[in-house]
């Protein structure tokens, strides 16, 4: 089984409807990311959090929102969503050690009609 | 933490040597250099990580210069399913507020 899953894995919505990405993992790791790619982009950092009491905004946390429920789950939510997220979105998890490489799940793809 | 540049593409005879430069040339001295790919619209895949040594794992090798101040990546004999976005990223090991930030890398082609 994949450390990290993300469900669900395409999505089609409306603009204005609100969604919800959610996050699981098995790794153990108290860190844990949303990030959104574009078409030839690199990743860009939504909301992260360092534990479960922790959620820190990123570069571009404006329209979205997170809910950290548990070490293992960490969820993205778009209020309303507008054509301009759509987008892969990436959930990943990092242990706290001195060396922590990064773990990914499989993508979301979203896209706002 | 320190700003890397990649060229945006290389190309890589299958069976052959590919070598992914990067540069960083304001690395700190507590800097490591981090490598990750990324195949096709996947979740990008942790490869390698070094300070000054080289290291060498089952995936690749990174040669680091003496001064620090650029890297390389090498897979030893390129596959076609190495085609990917490679991403360095350099950054202090430590706990705390480490933010992981992506640039867009270097598109990696493996033709046969």
């Amino acid at each position: 089984d994949a450390d990290v899953t993300q469900t669900p894995r395409n999505r089609i919505t409306k603009t204005g409807k609100r969604i919800m990405l959610e996050c699981s993992q098995t790794k153990g790791h108290d860190r844990m990311y949303w990030y959104r790619q574009d078409p030839g982009l690199g990743l860009r950092l939504i909301y992260y959090s360092f534990d479960v009491k922790d959620i820190n905004k990123g570069e571009i946390s404006d329209g979205y929102s997170v809910s950290r429920q548990a070490q293992a789950k960490f969820s993205l939510s778009l209020e309303s969503a507008i054509p301009n997220q759509t987008a892969l979105y990436f959930c990943a998890t990092g242990g706290g050690g001195p060396i922590h490489e990064q773990y990914f799940g499989p993508g979301t793809r979203l896209t706002v009609t | 933490d320190a700003k890397t540049t990649q060229p945006t593409s290389m190309d890589c005879a299958e069976g052959r040597a590919a070598n992914l430069p990067c540069n960083h040339s304001t690395i700190s001295g507590n800097e490591y250099v981090y490598w990750y790919r990324q195949i096709h619209s996947q979740g990008p895949q942790y490869i390698i990580h070094g300070l000054k040594n080289n290291e060498t794992n089952e995936m690749a090798s990174l040669i680091i210069t003496e001064d620090r101040k650029s890297s390389t990546l090498i897979l030893p004999h390129a596959t076609l399913r190495d085609t990917a976005v490679y991403y360095c990223i350099v950054r202090v090991a430590r706990r705390g507020s480490y933010i992981p930030t992506f640039g867009r890398g270097t598109s990696l082609i493996v033709h046969p």
